[in-house]
């Protein structure tokens, strides 16, 4: 069974700065896609990237990039120029490609703090 | 405006009064999803469906019942709820291109007390 883990149930950050979440997976998949989601005191979840596992480059959405180590079965989050709004639990997730199932394994989350 | 909808987004029952937690989207998704979150163990999924008629279980099943008798609509049924199951519910949908995007509804919140 897939497995995913997130070994920092919490970070903090100065605002403007850089951080880094940490997520590692376990799968005997080659096919599969990787996320991050943010969930912020309103409990809304909302996707923040996303990663196939067939693409070497990382993905960048705008102050979020991720490293992609496939090899390595590592996933983790760059949040570049923290900002206040930046504050919240973020969950790592995996998805296999194709399954007969439908199902986002989810890790247990970081809660980020930013400090003004 | 694409959404998935919710409800109650709150609700506090008794221990053994049946439930039903609606869930709705305007996508014309196939696949649709029931999570809960419960603190220190990330979401896990209770059920899906990959289209009309079609339901399966998924990590914890037991205590629910769902059925999709329209493609729009995903009720989550507790026929006889217990504290076990206060929760934060999150219903999900996406389409049945497996690259895309999962879209969740806001959330529910269910004491059983």
């Amino acid at each position: 069974a897939q497995t995913v883990t997130q070994s920092q149930p919490e970070m903090s950050v100065q605002e403007a700065e850089t951080v880094t979440l940490s997520c590692t997976y376990d799968t005997s998949e080659s096919d599969y896609y990787l996320f991050w989601y943010k969930q912020p005191p309103s409990r809304q979840m909302i996707l923040v990237i996303r990663q196939e596992a067939y693409k070497q480059q990382n993905a960048t959405e705008n102050r979020f990039s991720v490293n992609f180590q496939k090899a390595a079965k590592s996933f983790s989050l760059k949040i570049s120029d923290s900002q206040l709004g930046d504050a919240a639990m973020y969950f790592c997730a995996y998805r296999r490609e194709g399954s007969s199932g439908d199902k986002l394994t989810f890790g247990t989350g970081t809660r980020l703090a930013v400090r003004p | 405006e694409a959404q998935v909808t919710q409800n109650p987004r709150y609700l506090i029952t008794v221990t053994g009064k049946k439930l039903t937690v609606t869930c709705s989207q305007n996508m014309n998704h196939e696949y649709m999803s029931w999570y809960r979150q419960d603190p220190g163990l990330g979401l896990r999924q209770i059920y899906y469906s990959m289209n009309v008629e079609v339901t399966d279980k998924g990590d914890v099943p037991e205590g629910y019942k769902v059925s999709r008798k329209e493609k729009r609509n995903f009720p989550l049924i507790l026929e006889s709820p217990s504290p076990n199951q206060t929760s934060l519910y999150f219903c999900a949908s996406r389409t049945a291109y497996s690259g895309n995007t999962i879209y969740f509804g806001e959330g529910s919140w269910l004491t059983v007390v």
